[in-house]
């Protein structure tokens, strides 16, 4: 079973519409939440991490994204997007209790037309 | 410049014929790993090094090979490649010995087995 979910396989986006992208983990105990983006053809890049405090963080390129620990979610969100946003977005988690492990979720692709 | 490189980054080979993919960095970071990312799956993780003298299987290890003899480097061996083997191969490094910071990806390596 699919322990990282990302509800959304592709989101299509007009310029200046809002963003939000869904990610809901099933581990319990602590965990450090990340969000990575591939643009086409590039490699991984890290947008933004949680690891403790503020559950609100903010990313680089105007995206944040909220932890809701009641909810396990770690949903990312943009205000306003811009075509050049159109990538690969993953969700990734690593469990306090298995060090080493980076679980990610299956990724949603955005377009964002101009 | 801190990096993290792969080579081949493209590589068609035939069934059988040993292979191995090479990956470097250069930021001294402890811990290295591998993934592979096929459609709609997302990045799955193949083998993680927690450092020189720790390597353990991650989520899908079969039919790979990896050895950590040296920091810097963290080759990924395919004994007897199979077609199912065919996907975006991805190295990463992290500073901390636990990966649990921030990954640290390479461009990829796109393996075609025949």
């Amino acid at each position: 079973a699919q322990s990282v979910s990302q509800h959304n396989h592709h989101v299509i986006l007009s310029e200046a519409a809002s963003l939000e992208l869904g990610c809901n983990y099933s581990y319990g105990g602590t965990v450090n939440l990340f969000w990575y983006v591939q643009y086409p053809g590039q490699h991984l890049q890290l947008l933004l991490k949680y690891f403790s405090g503020d559950p609100l963080v903010k990313g680089i390129k105007g995206f944040e994204a909220e932890f809701i620990k009641s909810k396990f979610s770690f949903n990312l969100r943009k205000p306003s997007v811009q075509w050049s946003d159109t990538a690969e977005y993953f969700c990734a988690v690593i469990r306090g209790s298995t060090l080493g492990r980076l679980y990610f979720g299956r990724g949603t692709q955005l377009t964002v037309w101009p | 410049e801190a990096q993290v490189t792969q080579n081949p980054r493209y590589l068609i080979t035939v069934t059988g014929k040993k292979l191995t993919v090479t990956c470097s960095q250069n930021m001294n970071h402890e811990y290295m790993s591998w993934y592979r990312q096929d459609p709609g799956l997302g990045l799955r993780q193949i083998y993680y090094s927690m450092n020189v003298e720790v390597t353990d299987k991650g989520d899908v290890p079969e039919g790979y090979k990896v050895s950590r003899k040296e920091k810097r480097n963290f080759p990924l061996i395919l004994e007897s490649p199979s077609p199912n083997q065919t996907s975006l191969y991805f190295c990463a490094s992290s500073p901390t010995s636990g990966g649990y910071n921030e990954q640290f990806f390479g461009p990829g390596t796109r393996l075609t087995v025949l």
